[in-house]
């Protein structure tokens, strides 16, 4: 059964710092792995998906990487703003059955 | 990229009533959709795996009952919470699926959050 690890569970930092957002699977077996934003009451808003083939995506000051082998994924946020606040999910769609599987989030607030 | 709509997007209702939530793809056929319920300050939980023409495949804890599904076609599923109670308060978010060219993705619909009083 695959479950979705994502660390740290809650970040605060100052405006401008860079961080990293991790995810870790157990299944390595999938097709992809997507990151979403979530804000306070609202639906998801895709960030970026990377297939298993592939090693990394970035758009903007987003940046996403993929170990399949290792099970792990990380979201390197840039130059943080403030408007970068929100709630931070990772999820995987299972090559069996293509359930997509969330992580429990990691919940960012940028402080100006 | 695809577009997924839901509607409504909020509900009210009393309890004991019933509340039919649709999931639409609007420029894609989607032969799965599913759905998804969320608590306050919670992760997404996968509810059911619909597959059009065919029964949803329901997750552990789900109650098929309560919970209907109905993918009547490729790009409508519906979501009726029956005889709701506050418990069943939540917002609920459908996806659908496509694969093209060996490249899976699902599209997220905005959600719909259901308050029952």
């Amino acid at each position: 059964k695959q479950e979705v690890t994502q660390i740290p569970a809650a970040l605060s930092v100052p405006e401008g710092e860079n961080l990293v957002l991790n995810c870790s699977f157990t299944d390595s077996a999938i097709y992809n792995l997507q990151w979403f934003r979530q804000d306070p009451g609202k639906g998801l808003t895709s960030l970026l998906l990377i297939q298993s083939s592939q090693r990394e995506q970035t758009s903007g000051r987003l940046n996403a990487s993929l170990d399949k082998s290792s099970g792990r994924s990380t979201l390197y946020i840039a130059a943080s703003q403030p408007g970068d606040s929100a709630t931070y999910l990772c999820a995987v769609p299972n090559t069996g059955g293509f359930k997509t599987i969330f992580g429990a989030g990691t919940r960012l607030f940028v402080k100006a | 990229g695809a577009v997924v709509s839901q509607h409504p997007s909020w509900v009210i209702c009393k309890s004991g009533t019933s509340v039919k939530i649709e999931c639409r793809s609007l420029d894609f056929q989607a032969t799965t959709m599913f759905w998804y319920r969320q608590f306050p300050k919670q992760s997404l939980m996968l509810m059911a795996t619909s597959n059009e023409g065919s029964k949803a495949t329901y997750e552990q804890g789900v109650e098929k009952d309560k919970f209907l599904i109905n993918h009547a076609s490729l790009t409508l599923s519906t979501l009726t919470v029956t005889s709701a109670h506050p418990e069943d308060s939540s917002f609920y978010i459908c996806s659908a699926s496509i694969t093209s060219g060996g490249v899976y993705e699902q599209f997220f619909g905005p959600g719909t959050r259901l308050t029952v009083l």
